[in-house]
């Protein structure tokens, strides 16, 4: 297995830009979530997904969407991109099951909007 | 879901134990108590959880205090690859629950 893999791993954008962040997982999890983390600081919630046709917001939606069309796809889209946004971005899945409970996270895009 | 608290920053001397605490007086009876790592630059990685009792893996060790309210993360031999920040998570295991992450403990091994 792969595992959760993330593209791009490295992308500069211009203010106002738009761009969708990639994330796969071939470990046929159901949940799937996606982080940011600045610089210092830990992980914040975005959006997450319990199975495919069903998203909600974390704690930090503002600015970005998701969609989860199929089990392995939760791709992240900024539509207008700001230099707030500027941050390491973490997609990660888990098995729901009582006995097996781990969330497997992706490697990471690094975004820099100037 | 509940809060927790750990310190911003320990260090420990490589080859000894390693016991990182985390509060989280406000814990429910369903919430279990899970701990991750990141190594700088790379995804958070799964160490361990537990509910009420202790658990051991090959990784660390999980005491939890009999009230709940507190446990600490055991890393029986710290090695320098141990540096990382660690985080204490506390949640259900339920099906729409999320995963909350605070700024965790930084962790130096020191040689």
């Amino acid at each position: 297995n792969a595992g959760v893999t993330q593209t791009p791993k490295f992308r500069i954008l211009k203010i106002g830009q738009s761009m969708t962040l990639q994330c796969t997982q071939d470990m046929n999890h159901n949940y799937m979530y996606w982080y940011r983390q600045d610089p210092g600081m830990g992980l914040k919630l975005i959006y997450y997904s319990v199975g495919a046709g069903i998203t909600d917001k974390g704690e930090v939606p503002n600015g970005y969407n998701v969609s989860r069309s199929t089990t392995e796809d939760f791709p992240l889209r900024l539509e207008l991109a700001a230099p707030s946004q500027t941050s390491v971005y973490f997609c990660a899945s888990n098995l729901w099951d009582l006995e097996l409970d781990t969330q497997y996270f992706g490697p990471g895009t690094r975004l820099t909007v100037l | 879901d509940a809060k927790t608290t750990q310190p911003p920053s320990m260090d420990c001397a490589e080859g000894r134990a390693a016991n990182l605490p985390c509060n989280h007086s406000t814990i429910s009876g369903n919430e279990y108590v899970y701990w991750y790592r990141q190594i700088h630059s790379q995804g958070p990685q799964y160490i361990i959880h537990g509910l009420k009792n202790n658990e051991t893996n090959e990784m660390a060790s999980l005491i939890i205090t009999e009230d709940r309210k507190s446990s600490t993360l055991i890393l029986p031999h710290a090695t320098l690859r141990d540096t990382a920040v660690y985080y204490c998570i506390v949640r259900r295991k339920t099906s729409y629950d999320k995963v909350i992450f605070g700024p965790g403990t930084s962790l130096s091994v020191i040689p």
